[in-house]
C-alpha cells in the first residue's frame, strides 16, 4: 500500500523557521495538501495543491515540492503554531483514495 | 458558511455495527465538485482515511478496511452516512466527516471538517 513517509517530531525556538518534510513515490504525480490539527480539535487544512494557501491562513505558513518531497515551511514561528501537522496526498493511480502521513509534531520551545 | 456535523451512537459493543450520520448545512451535497468522506483518528494516534462518496452515489474505500465499511448518501437530508460492521477495540476513534474537492481547480484536500465524535468499542 502506498505510503507518506513524515519525521515524527520538529522542534524550533520562536521566531525561527520551522520545515516539515513528506515522502512518497506519487509525489511527482499527485499534489499535497497540509493539515494542522492543535489537541482537541478538528484538523484545518493550511496548504493545498503543494504550494496555495487557503484564505484566512497566515503568509508564514507555505509549502514547496521537489521530486518525491513535499515541505511545509513555517516562517517566524509562532507560540500558537505548536500542532501535529499531516501530509495528504493520493496513490499514483489516479483514483480518489485518500492516503495522510503519520504526521509530525512541531513543538515551539 | 459550510458546516458539518456528526452524530450518532457514542458507545458500541465488539462485534456490532458502528453507525454515523454527518450533516451538511449551509451548502448543497449534490454539488458536483466535492466528495464527503470519513475519516477516523485513535487516541494518540494519526489520521486514517476511511472512505468518500460522491453525490452521485460512487464510494471509495481504504482498502484496509473496505470488506467493512458502507458509505451512503441522501441528498433529500442534505446527509451522508458512515456503518462500519463487526467493530473491535481498535475501532475506537474519534470519527471525523469532511468535504474532500473533486476538481483540479477545487485541489482534492479536505477543506471543511466537522468536529468530530468520539466512539467508544466496548461491552
Amino acid at each position: 500500500s502506498y505510503e507518506l513517509t513524515q519525521p515524527p517530531s520538529v522542534s524550533v525556538s520562536p521566531g525561527q523557521t520551522a520545515r516539515i518534510t513528506c515522502s512518497g513515490d506519487a509525489l511527482p504525480k499527485q499534489y499535497a495538501y497540509w493539515y494542522q490539527q492543535k489537541p482537541g480539535q478538528a484538523p484545518v487544512l493550511v496548504i493545498y495543491k503543494d504550494s496555495e494557501r487557503p484564505s484566512g491562513i497566515p503568509e508564514r505558513f507555505s509549502g514547496s515540492s521537489s521530486g518525491t518531497t513535499v515541505t511545509l515551511t513555517i516562517s517566524g514561528v509562532q507560540a500558537e503554531d505548536e500542532a501535529d501537522y499531516y501530509c495528504q496526498s493520493a496513490d499514483s493511480s489516479g483514483t480518489p483514495h485518500v492516503v495522510f502521513g503519520g504526521g509530525t509534531k512541531l513543538t515551539v520551545l | 458558511q459550510l458546516q458539518l456535523q456528526e452524530s450518532g451512537p457514542g458507545l458500541v459493543k465488539p462485534s456490532e455495527t458502528l453507525s454515523l450520520t454527518c450533516t451538511v448545512s449551509g451548502g448543497s451535497i449534490s454539488s458536483s465538485s466535492y466528495y464527503w468522506g470519513w475519516i477516523r483518528q485513535p487516541p494518540g494516534k494519526g489520521l486514517e482515511w476511511i472512505g468518500s462518496i460522491y453525490y452521485s452515489g460512487s464510494t471509495y474505500y481504504n482498502p484496509s478496511l473496505k470488506s467493512r465499511v458502507t458509505i451512503s448518501v441522501d441528498t433529500s437530508k442534505n446527509q451522508f452516512s458512515l456503518k462500519l460492521s463487526s467493530v473491535t477495540a481498535a475501532d475506537t476513534a474519534v470519527y471525523y466527516c469532511a468535504r474532500r474537492g473533486a476538481t483540479v481547480t477545487t485541489g482534492y484536500g479536505m477543506d471543511v471538517w466537522g468536529q468530530g465524535t468520539t466512539v467508544t468499542v466496548s461491552s
